[in-house]
């Protein structure tokens, strides 16, 4: 089945430090990918919507300035976090549909703290 | 817009016992609907999806869920749960037309005592 491979898995970053996630499709293209947030026990929460070659769409909310996208190609997504701080520690998942839409393909997950 | 609602954050079950994890959802359009789930620190993995055809879907690992239109509901079964079965599951819907975003229910952990 398709993959989707997200990096790193966990890290930890002083705070005012910034944070790079990557998520690749290793078997398939995907000119559109998500990503979500996780706050312990809750769901998910949609941030923002990566287009490749374009610019993202954010969902209310959100700050686009503080959570930077990248689609530069058909298979690598960016999300990275600036300036980041304690209250930005997070599960960050990202996700990407394969084709005409009949389901999506999630990462492994980027368990985020910032001390 | 969607919404999902999990009526249940958390439901602790015998292993062996069946199980019910209730799911329903309010669209003004057709949508998708999936099951997923989550095991700890991961991500998540698609159960089962209903698009279209009989509104009885089955996983592989013995769940289903059945599409309810007129109840707007996706109630996912397992009449026999194993200790493994114990995760967090994800309901969610995405319009059929347009975006594709997932709009995600708030959870069930699935708690599977011996």
């Amino acid at each position: 089945g398709a993959v989707v491979s997200q990096h790193p898995s966990w890290v930890i970053c002083k705070s005012g430090t910034s944070v790079k996630i990557e998520c690749r499709s290793l078997d398939f293209q995907a000119t559109t990918m998500f990503w979500y947030r996780q706050f312990p026990k809750q769901s998910l929460m949609l941030m923002a919507t990566s287009n490749e070659g374009s610019k993202a769409t954010y969902e209310q909310g959100v700050e686009k300035d503080k959570f930077l996208i990248n689609h530069a190609s058909l298979t690598l997504s960016t999300l990275t976090v600036t300036s980041a701080h304690p209250e930005d520690s997070s599960f960050y998942i990202c996700s990407a549909p394969r084709g005409i839409f009949t389901e999506a393909f999630f990462g492994q997950g980027t368990r985020l703290t910032v001390v | 817009a969607q919404s999902v609602t999990q009526l249940d954050s958390q439901v602790p079950v015998f292993e062996e016992a069946p199980v019910e994890l209730r799911c329903n959802y309010s669209s003004s359009v057709s949508v998708y609907l999936f099951w997923y789930v989550q095991y700890p620190n991961q991500g998540l993995q698609l159960l089962l999806k209903y698009l279209s055809g009989s509104t009885l879907v089955e996983s592989i690992n013995g769940f289903e869920a059945e599409f309810n239109k007129s109840q707007t509901s996706f109630h996912l079964r397992k009449p026999s749960v194993h200790i493994s079965d114990t995760a967090e599951y994800f309901c969610a819907v995405t319009q059929i037309q347009g975006a594709q975003k997932l709009v995600f229910g708030q959870g069930t952990r699935l708690t599977i005592n011996p």
